[in-house]
């Protein structure tokens, strides 16, 4: 599995949009990103995923550049409950479907 | 409604004293998966379930076994827990499919301490 590089700590000012990076530079082609966060004392909590193209869903926005090497997820207006440990994850499809967890970001969001 | 629960959420035993943890979930996924975090640490998988076939992680201890005994339990079992498996337990569960990805749900965790 491809391995992600994620900053360690990012700080975010409450209402702003939240741009969380993730380099993943050896994924390969059937490789998807996974995005989870985990907030203190729960399970990580499935956000969004994609392939090649941008994804959007209710929680956040996926942009994934067009060589795939990196990708961002975009909380577009953040809220104190965003703070949480956030995830970036390369994963094959394929039966098991197992997830190695990089280090993650922790993001704060400030008011 | 919980759909991947995990109890107790809290659960303590002396050093050496086996221990188990449980897992039931209400999605009637076919892949149920374990995970241990350490304190300030990503989880780390440690096997999985695809329907009642076992895989375990190269680097998974044989200290650490897992039993599935229907589609909705999954058990973990410590079976002489050293102070160092001291840990956060998560499980998850998936569909697991050829054709297409699926996420992973977890539950909220069982947080073992060992005296």
């Amino acid at each position: 599995d491809a391995k992600t590089t994620q900053p360690t700590s990012m700080d975010c000012a409450e209402g702003r949009a939240a741009n969380l990076p993730c380099n993943h530079s050896t994924i390969s082609g059937n490789e998807y990103v996974y995005w989870y966060r985990q907030i203190h004392s729960q399970g990580p909590q499935y956000i969004i995923h994609g392939l090649k193209n941008n994804e959007t869903n209710e929680m956040a926005s996926l942009i994934i550049t067009e060589d795939r090497k990196s990708s961002t997820l975009i909380l577009p207006h953040a809220t104190l409950r965003d703070t949480a440990v956030y995830y970036c994850i390369v994963r094959v499809a394929d039966t098991g479907n197992q997830f190695y967890f990089g280090t993650g970001t922790s993001l704060t969001v400030i008011p | 409604d919980a759909m991947v629960i995990q109890n107790p959420r809290y659960q303590v035993t002396q050093f050496g004293k086996p221990v188990t943890l449980s897992c039931s979930q209400t999605l009637n996924h076919n892949v149920m998966y374990w995970y241990q975090q350490k304190s300030s640490q990503a989880p780390k998988l440690l096997f999985h379930y695809y329907d009642k076939d076992f895989n375990n992680e190269a680097d998974t201890p044989d200290n650490f076994q897992s039993r599935r005994p229907n589609t909705s339990f999954c058990f973990l079992d410590i079976r002489s827990p050293g102070l160092g498996d001291a840990a956060m337990y998560l499980c998850a569960t998936s569909r697991g499919s050829t054709v297409s990805n699926q996420p992973q749900h977890f539950g909220d965790g069982t947080r073992l301490s060992i005296l």
